[in-house]
């Protein structure tokens, strides 16, 4: 089945400056990859998402790229700001086949003021 | 639009008794709908997937008599929790997509502590 790895689990960034999470992938079916930001005890809030026939998407100060071949994606958020704070989450999904999320182990995001 | 509601959002309960939660696609009709769990400062687990009409996938590890799923119309299903215990304690979300779009919407989450 998928397996989906995230790195790194915590990350603190100055504010303004830019913030990177990478995640692999195992199964090449998988062709939907969102993003999504989880304050505490709240439920996931999707941000981005990128399909696999796609290389990049931009959205203001959040963008993915997304690598099928090395079967890894990433998310990029610029100009931090401390309302940026909170738990990421990248998770692959195979439309066509097992019909379900693959969620990765998160990243705690910290952005200082 | 895509609003998913869950009830309750907080529930105690004594081990040994079974909890029941709900989950709502209140604008939309939900062909999918997904359970997870998720324990303090971890990810988001899979649970089983639920189609409407029919029994639902359960995820390796997952015991389906312990956690009943019940996907009985396009706006509503359940999680059972039976002969809940300590280690059940955790928080349940759901979500639910609406093919044939992939997006999936999440309910607000159930915290379920168990005594």
């Amino acid at each position: 089945g998928e397996n989906v790895e995230q790195h790194p689990s915590t990350l603190s960034v100055q504010e303004g400056d830019s913030a990177v999470i990478k995640c692999t992938y195992s199964d090449s079916a998988s062709n939907y990859f969102p993003w999504y930001k989880q304050e505490l005890g709240k439920r996931p809030q999707l941000i981005i998402d990128i399909r696999s026939n796609v290389g990049e998407k931009k959205d203001q100060r959040i963008a993915v790229t997304l690598n099928k071949t090395a079967k890894h994606f990433s998310l990029h958020i610029t100009e931090t700001q401390p309302e940026d704070s909170a738990v990421y989450f990248c998770a692959a999904f195979d439309v066509s086949g097992t019909y379900k999320y693959i969620f990765g182990t998160g990243t705690r995001l910290k952005v200082l003021a | 639009g895509a609003v998913v509601s869950q009830h309750p959002s907080w529930v105690i309960c004594k081990s040994g008794t079974s909890v029941k939660i709900e989950c709502r696609s209140l604008d939309f009709q939900a062909t999918t709908m997904f359970w997870y769990r998720q324990f303090p400062k971890q990810s988001l687990m899979l649970m089983a997937t639920s189609n409407e009409g029919s029994k639902a996938t359960y995820e390796q590890g997952v015991e389906k008599d312990k956690f009943l799923i019940n996907h009985a119309s396009l706006t509503l299903s359940t999680l059972t929790v039976t002969s809940a215990h300590p280690e059940d304690s955790s928080f349940y979300i759901c979500s639910a997509t609406q093919a044939p779009s992939e997006t999936q919407y999440f309910g607000p989450g159930t915290r379920l502590l168990v005594l």
